[in-house]
């Protein structure tokens, strides 16, 4: 099993440029999500979605959209970036129960200029 | 005020030592994550507690549910576990069953 796969791993943007972060996982997890690390900060939950076609906004939704199309995959679009945005993102997924725990991509490093 | 939070904020260690960090949150939870997040950027999940204690090889996680505090315990530690350690709860369904983070731990240990 490859787990979640995030891409790309580091992506430089200028204001006002939009492009989509991927997330693919192969675990058949119903439960992914979208988190922003910031210096100093705890892990922020941007979207998340509890299985195929439901999606909902966390607590820093401004900025980002997402769609789940299928099970496996859950892409985070930046509509128009901005310097604020500038971070590290990472995808999550889990089982709903989460019996195992959730799953981490390896983190995609977005710098706004 | 946080609603989830850690300490020590940095931890810096000699090999061999037990290592304990604590995490204390405000909410009702549903279940309480500990997290490792290497410096290289990736995080893997260590425990899930929805009460009492686990264990798996050096490194032990505790819940107290009464006083809304856990413990991650690390014996015998190596530099190998130099790592950013975070606490995470999740609380009861809806926008409330998603995690939240506390800031992180930062443990050193040095040979």
């Amino acid at each position: 099993n490859a787990g979640v796969t995030q891409t790309p791993k580091f992506q430089v943007l200028k204001t006002g440029q939009s492009m989509t972060l991927q997330c693919a996982q192969d675990m058949n997890h119903e439960y992914m999500s979208w988190y922003r690390q910031d210096p100093g900060m705890g892990l922020r939950l941007i979207h998340y979605s509890v299985g195929a076609g439901i999606t909902d906004q966390g607590e820093v939704p401004n900025g980002y959209n997402v769609s789940r199309s299928t099970t496996e995959d859950f892409p985070l679009r930046l509509l128009s970036a901005a310097p604020s945005q500038t971070s590290v993102y990472f995808c999550a997924s889990s089982t709903w129960g989460e019996k195992y725990g959730y799953t981490f991509g390896s983190g995609t490093r977005l710098t706004v200029v | 005020k946080n609603e989830v939070e850690q300490s020590p904020q940095n931890l810096t260690a000699q090999e061999g030592e037990f290592i304990t960090i604590n995490c204390s949150y405000s909410v009702g939870i549903s279940a309480l994550h500990w997290l490792q997040q290497h410096p290289g950027g990736g995080i893997v999940s260590l425990f899930m507690l929805s009460s009492g204690k686990k264990k798996h090889g050096r490194l032990i996680a505790t819940i107290n549910i009464q006083e809304k505090h856990s413990s991650l315990h690390i014996t015998a530690s190596h530099p190998r576990d130099s790592a950013v350690y975070i606490c995470a709860v999740k609380g009861y369904g809806g926008s409330q069953g998603n995690l939240i983070f506390g800031k992180g731990t930062k443990l050193s240990v040095k040979p």
